[in-house]
């Protein structure tokens, strides 16, 4: 069966250090990934995309990165953390060419930037 | 598209009741819909699903109830439990570069004992 692992859990982060938050993929082959962004008591924002190695899709012009080093591994990163990167960020995984196919959630990173 | 700067709604349910959570899609060509429960501190979970040439799907417990004419889908949960007690989005994925999901604003269902 497929399993997605994201980590760390919880996170906390003074402004201007960097950041890497990783999420890989167990039981499937070359997955579209995705990194997600929740502010408390708010929706889901698709920040970035990926249906392959090496490629990146940016949803939002931002403080983030994302990087696809290996088929499963999804890593999200920064150089420089503001204030405003504070949020849970969620990792999950698709079937690739699947018409009717629902997203796969990581357990989620609280990343807070102080 | 995405309301990602909306505040949740909230709807309180007594525990027992009937509770009937919606969402608005506005992608007239939007033909699959999922709806997904996060609890607290946790990562979206799948409910069920749905397929356009459907008006309604069962569950246990939950039945989605689609209208193609007014773009509006429901989320039915019969019999609610404390552990129904989570924010719930609807989720539409789009057939553009790869396969995105845009997901609506999410509503808090909070079941009162």
């Amino acid at each position: 069966s497929q399993t997605i692992h994201q980590w760390p859990a919880t996170l906390v982060q003074p402004v201007g250090s960097p950041l890497s938050l990783e999420c890989t993929v167990e039981g499937t082959s070359n997955p579209n990934l995705y990194w997600y962004r929740q502010a408390a008591g708010r929706g889901l924002q698709l920040l970035f995309y990926s249906v392959g190695i090496g490629q990146i899709s940016s949803e939002v012009p931002q403080n983030l990165s994302a990087s696809r080093p290996q088929d499963r591994q999804f890593i999200l990163s920064s150089k420089k953390l503001l204030l405003s990167d504070s949020g849970f960020y969620l990792c999950a995984w698709s079937v690739p060419a699947a018409r009717h196919a629902e997203a796969f959630f990581g357990q989620g990173t609280r990343l807070t930037v102080v | 598209g995405e309301s990602v700067g909306l505040h949740l709604p909230t709807l309180s349910v007594q525990e027992g009741d009937n509770s009937i959570i919606n969402c608005a899609y506005s992608n007239s060509a939007s033909d699959y819909f999922i709806w997904y429960k996060q609890e607290s501190g946790k990562g979206p979970q799948f409910i069920i699903d749905i397929r356009s040439n459907m008006d309604k799907r069962q569950g246990q417990r939950v039945t989605v109830l689609l209208n193609k004419t007014v773009k509006h889908l429901s989320l039915q949960i019969a019999a609610t439990q404390p552990g129904d007690s989570a924010v719930y989005f609807c989720a539409e994925p789009l057939h553009n570069y790869g396969q995105n999901f845009v997901f609506g604003p999410g509503t808090r269902l909070s079941v009162l004992p």
